[in-house]
């Protein structure tokens, strides 16, 4: 079974400046995703930043990049310039792929809640 | 475009009663998902779908069914409900993924729901 584990419930970082939230996984599977997810107080759940297995290069969103040790099982999220808006809580998920490779069992982690101080 | 609709968005249970979580889609989705959240903790799923007809266990399935009749409609229902499953439930879809939308996920507001 796939489980996703954050060890940081909590954290803060000034604004401006760049904080990174760290997220483990264990899977057997070589083909699947993996998401970063923020959840405002809304509830609502927003795709931060999202990385396939088979690619070795890093993906980037503007000021959230992903630091992916496949090896390691690790996907870290890294976050720059950080605004007030990023307050909320994140949650890095895998999705272990259908054959069709279009979505399948969604699995997130424990979440970290971080707070940008003015 | 209604999205992702969940009802009830409130209930109280009492022990060993039976409920449906209802959710409906209007954007012909494909892959649905029900998770629970706990307080201060993350998303566990309960059950998802990809297609009608097609359903599979998630992490926690005990003590939930489901089933998928049509690609609208993906109803959880809690049998003999127990205090464990007081929490808030969300209800979330997606269509199939491609390389423009990979990750795009659609989620309900949430069901509350609170046994005593």
């Amino acid at each position: 079974a796939q489980t996703v584990t954050q060890s940081q419930p909590e954290m803060s970082v000034q604004e401006a400046e760049t904080v990174t939230l760290s997220c483990t996984y264990d899977t057997s599977e070589n083909n699947y995703y993996l998401f970063w997810y923020k959840q405002p107080p809304s509830r609502q759940m927003i795709l931060v930043i999202r990385q396939e297995a088979y690619k070795q290069q890093n993906a980037t969103e503007n000021r959230f990049s992903v630091n992916f040790q496949k090896a390691a099982k690790s996907f870290s999220l890294k976050i720059s310039d950080s605004q007030l808006g990023d307050t909320a809580m994140y949650f890095c998920a895998f999705m272990k792929l259908t054959i069709y490779n279009q979505g399948g069992k969604l699995i997130f982690g424990q979440g970290t809640e971080l707070s940008v101080k003015p | 475009n209604a999205g992702v609709t969940q009802t009830p968005k409130f209930r109280i249970l009492k022990i060993g009663q039976s409920m449906t979580l209802q959710c409906t889609q209007d954007m012909n989705h494909n892959y649905m998902y029900w998770y629970r959240q706990d307080p201060g903790m993350g998303l566990k799923l309960i059950y998802y779908s990809v297609g009608a007809g097609i359903t599979d266990k998630g992490e926690v399935p005990n003590g939930y069914n489901v089933s998928r009749s049509t690609t609208e409609d993906f109803p959880l229902r809690l049998e003999l409900a127990a205090p464990s499953q007081t929490s808030v439930y969300f209800c979330a879809s997606h269509s199939p993924w491609t390389t423009s939308n990979t990750g795009e996920l659609f989620f309900g507001e949430g069901s509350r729901l609170t046994v005593l």
